[in-house]
């Protein structure tokens, strides 16, 4: 069974803290990984997809990365609106388009 | 602008009341879906549909039932055989298996 496991659950970081964020993640051949952003009573909002191990992207202060077993979001120099719950989800080579989340890590940047 | 709508945003359900959310895109996806998300939980699928007249059951699907007559539309209908349907609930379409976009998602709340 596909399982997607994130951590820390919680992270508290003061601005220009920099910090990563881990989706570790087994899955019957990796279609896809995704990572989202979720502010409070918000819908998800996409970051980044991730299709091979090695391949990387990046916004602005945030970085992804991917290896055979799990995936990193890399938080340089983070600022306050930069708080939220970052989500994965893996897409199996053989699903329809399922995806299967993570719990989300919950971050908080403070001044 | 293209994006995806839910409504309302607040609903409160009595006990052995069925209740309808609303999703509607204009984004041109074939595919759509529902998931409950839970505090600390990752999001689960209900239920999905890639393509009109056609829909499949997700991970949760008792006590929901959904249709699919227009594109454009994909409504979640909570039924009195949900035991626990208090969840913030959300509704994404892609192209499919390709990346799901989400919509601003229903806080439903069982009086």
């Amino acid at each position: 069974e596909d399982q997607v496991t994130q951590s820390p659950e919680a992270l508290r970081l003061q601005e220009g803290e920099s910090s990563s964020l881990n989706c570790s993640y087994t899955v019957s051949g990796l279609r896809g990984l995704f990572w989202y952003r979720q502010d409070p009573g918000k819908g998800p909002e996409f970051l980044f997809t991730l299709y091979s191990a090695g391949e990387e992207k990046e916004k602005e202060r945030l970085k992804a990365t991917l290896t055979k077993k799990e995936s990193f979001l890399h938080i340089t120099a983070p600022k306050p609106e930069d708080s939220a719950t970052y989500l994965c989800a893996v897409q199996a080579g053989d699903s329809w388009g399922k995806l299967q989340f993570g719990a989300g890590t919950q971050v908080v940047v403070t001044p | 602008d293209g994006g995806i709508t839910q409504s309302p945003k607040y609903l409160f359900r009595k006990e052995g009341q069925n209740v309808t959310l609303s999703c509607e895109q204009n984004l041109n996806h074939d595919a759509m879906y529902w998931y409950r998300q839970d505090p600390g939980q990752g999001l689960r699928l209900i239920y999905y549909s890639q393509i009109v007249n056609d829909f499949q059951k997700g991970d949760i699907a008792e006590g929901y039932s959904v249709s699919r007559e227009k594109k454009e539309s994909f409504p979640l209908t909570v039924t009195s055989a949900q035991k626990n349907p208090t969840a913030f609930y959300l509704c994404a379409s892609s192209t499919p298996g390709d990346t799901q976009y989400f919509g601003p998602g229903t806080r439903l709340t069982v009086l």
